[in-house]
């Protein structure tokens, strides 16, 4: 079955790093993704990470994923104000044509001045 | 510029009465779907279309509609509202597996 389990909250100060964990259950995840919801927004793709590749990196986000323990993570270096928002880990799924999304409950980051 | 509109942003209806929220993407996306996405649950797939006129149901189909006769719209169709559909709801669009989704802005849906 499909399952994305994700902590609903996270608590940073401003300029440390943030790590935000999620784990996922379908073995056969083509792609796994970190999308960011701002509030009154929609969702806006950050980043995603091929189910074979062990890491990507891209400017302040390093993506780190472990298929043995299906674990994905996302750092953010140098946490700012702006990167207030909630972030919801998604793994796509190909099944019989439907590419769908299955997405965590989001993580709510609040960067502490 | 690349997007997915959504049409109404807002709405508040009572309960039984259809309604029809409108997505458009301009990106000529074989792939579109609808989503809900409720406080502790996250996004759940309501009807998925692999392209026109082609149309399948996602996790929670049950009370909604959905229509896919030109390419770049998508209605989500709620022909008696009820208020456990009160909800926020996205269209989302793509070009198949590994290609970003992108995302409408949301409309909050409210049924009294």
């Amino acid at each position: 079955g499909e399952d994305v389990e994700q902590s609903l909250f996270l608590s940073v100060r401003e300029g440390d790093s943030s790590v935000i964990n999620c784990t996922y259950t379908d073995s056969s995840s083509t792609y796994l993704y970190w999308y960011k919801q701002e509030p009154g927004a929609g969702l806006q793709l950050l980043t995603y990470i091929f189910s074979n590749m062990d890491m990507k990196q891209d400017q302040r986000l390093t993506v780190l994923l472990n298929k043995k323990d299906k674990h994905l993570s996302l750092r953010i270096a140098d946490t700012q104000t702006g990167d207030s928002a909630i972030y919801f880990c998604a793994e796509s799924i190909s099944n019989f044509g439907n590419e769908k999304l299955t997405f965590g409950t989001g993580t709510r980051l609040t960067i502490i001045p | 510029e690349a997007q997915v509109t959504q049409n109404p942003r807002y709405l508040i209806t009572v309960t039984g009465k259809k309604l029809t929220v409108t997505c458009s993407q301009n990106m000529n996306h074989e792939y579109m779907s609808w989503y809900r996405q409720d406080p502790g649950l996250g996004l759940r797939q309501i009807y998925y279309s692999m392209n026109v006129e082609v149309t399948d149901k996602g996790d929670v189909p049950e009370g909604y509609k959905v229509s896919r006769k030109e390419k770049r719209n998508f209605p989500l169709i709620l022909e008696s509202p009820s208020p456990n559909q009160t909800s926020l709801y996205f269209c989302a669009s793509s070009n198949r597996v590994g290609t970003e989704a992108f995302f409408g802005q949301g409309t909050r849906l409210t049924v009294v």
